[in-house]
């Protein structure tokens, strides 16, 4: 079956401009999460949602990040006003439950 | 562990030599332990995982080892291939947060044929 998509896979954008990261998951995984990749680090959490809620947004660095999550499939992640240091990419993952996690290929957002 | 750096340490090492990959975590209480493989514009694609009533666990060419102890792992690769060349990353899992991940730095290896 199909692995976990995402979209788009690259994007350039302004400083202080919106953007919106869209991910689908493997069908029938009930667990969705968000992780953010800089340049030459390692991969940190940002969310995780179970179903349409999301119990741990701890990750999530400041108050112009947000995430939402309907019918229990896909997912986007919203970065408002964003800076330089958004830049980076940003992976989804999803499982079913709290289970293996697989890797969608990531978005790599550019912030100029 | 968490990470935090600029720089990936690297491992070299020849075709068809083994390698050896380590990591340390920080929270005494994980019991689930993944290792992870990341190619050049890919994300993460699961290796091998281990729990923590496991000291050593073996897939195709990989092993997982687990010191509880001191807290590291490793992830020995054997007989390692060009296609190895990739950056791994150990990750704990936190079940008991719904399954989160914290992954460590990662350590690119470059295997030369």
């Amino acid at each position: 079956g199909a692995g976990v998509s995402q979209s788009p896979s690259n994007k350039v954008t302004e400083k202080g401009k919106d953007v919106e990261l869209r991910c689908d998951p493997i069908s029938g995984h009930t667990a969705l999460y968000w992780y953010r990749q800089s340049l030459g680090q390692g991969l940190e959490f940002l969310i995780y949602f179970q179903g349409n809620s999301a119990p741990d947004k701890s990750g999530l660095p400041s108050d112009r990040f947000s995430a939402e999550r309907t019918g229990g499939s896909v997912s986007t992640l919203t970065i408002q006003r964003t800076q330089q240091e958004d830049s980076a990419v940003y992976l989804c993952a999803s499982s079913f439950l709290a289970g293996l996690q697989y890797f969608g290929p990531g978005t790599r957002l550019t912030v100029l | 562990g968490e990470s935090v750096g600029l720089h990936l340490p690297t491992l070299s090492v020849q075709e068809g030599d083994n390698s050896i990959i380590n990591c340390a975590y920080s929270n005494s209480a994980s019991d689930y332990f993944i290792w992870y493989k990341q190619e050049s514009g890919k994300g993460p694609q699961f290796i091998i995982d281990i729990r923590s009533n496991m000291d050593k666990r073996q897939g195709q060419r990989v092993t997982v080892l687990l010191n509880k102890t001191v807290k590291h792992l490793s992830l020995q690769i054997a007989a390692t291939q060009p296609g190895d060349s990739a950056v791994y990353f150990c990750a704990e899992n936190f079940r008991n947060q719904g399954g989160k991940l914290i992954f460590g730095q990662g350590t690119e290896l470059s295997v030369k044929p």
